[in-house]
């Protein structure tokens, strides 16, 4: 079985501009939760999103914003970039809202 | 509030000795999970072990054991046997048994030394 999925792996972006960051979780998981990890932290919490709802939201901006597809797939989008957005983001999936976590190997986001 | 503190920023180990990690961590709910995870510089998160808060047994996973003492808080990670390819970040987290999000430590770079 494939593990979760995310998708670039890496990329560069400019200050005020959009990203759309992509996670396809593990087969039969249904939720998707998205964590931002700054360089020489933790990861913390951005979003969790269960049966295409979100269940939980961090303390993020509201230029940070996410759904879910019918698919279970994900998308994280972030607008008006900033250089503290500059992190590594992970996705991780669950079967169910509080299952444990199986994680993705993360978009490496660059803010320049 | 949840709160995960790591006091070490960075440990080596000889390989083939065993290694401690410390967590200690505050919350106010009664009932939680404690983990422990691997960051190899790939940046995936790898699940290692797991601790309830009503478990009264320490948790065992091969060659990783949780040391859980729930009066003093702390839930340190016990790596027996090191191997150069434990070398890696280590993080500890927490979640609510009913919560929806984890709360993680600032990490220990472990650094195996043959």
């Amino acid at each position: 079985d494939a593990g979760v999925t995310q998708s670039p792996t890496h990329l560069i972006k400019t200050r005020g501009q959009h990203v759309t960051l992509r996670c396809s979780p593990i087969s039969g998981h249904k939720s998707v939760s998205w964590y931002q990890q700054v360089l020489g932290q933790g990861p913390q919490f951005i979003f969790q999103y269960y049966e295409k709802e979100e269940r939980g939201r961090g303390n993020f901006p509201d230029r940070f914003s996410a759904r879910q597809f019918p698919n279970y797939s994900s998308e994280l989008n972030v607008n008006a970039l900033l250089l503290g957005d500059s992190a590594l983001y992970l996705c991780a999936s669950q079967r169910g809202p509080i299952s444990g976590y199986t994680f993705g190997s993360g978009t490496r986001l660059t803010v320049v | 509030a949840q709160k995960i503190t790591q006091t070490q920023p960075g440990m080596f180990v000889q390989e083939k000795e065993a290694v401690t990690l410390d967590c200690t961590y505050d919350t106010s709910d009664q009932s939680y999970g404690l983990f422990w995870y691997k960051q190899p510089s790939s940046g995936e998160m790898i699940f290692l072990i797991y601790q309830g808060s009503y478990d009264e047994q320490n948790a065992t996973e091969g060659r990783y054991s949780l040391n859980f003492q729930k009066a003093r808080k702390s839930a340190n990670l016990v790596i027996s046997a090191s191997q150069l390819g434990d070398s890696a970040m280590y993080f500890c987290a927490m979640r609510a048994e009913t919560g929806n999000q984890f709360y993680f430590g600032t990490g220990t770079s472990l650094t195996v030394i043959p």
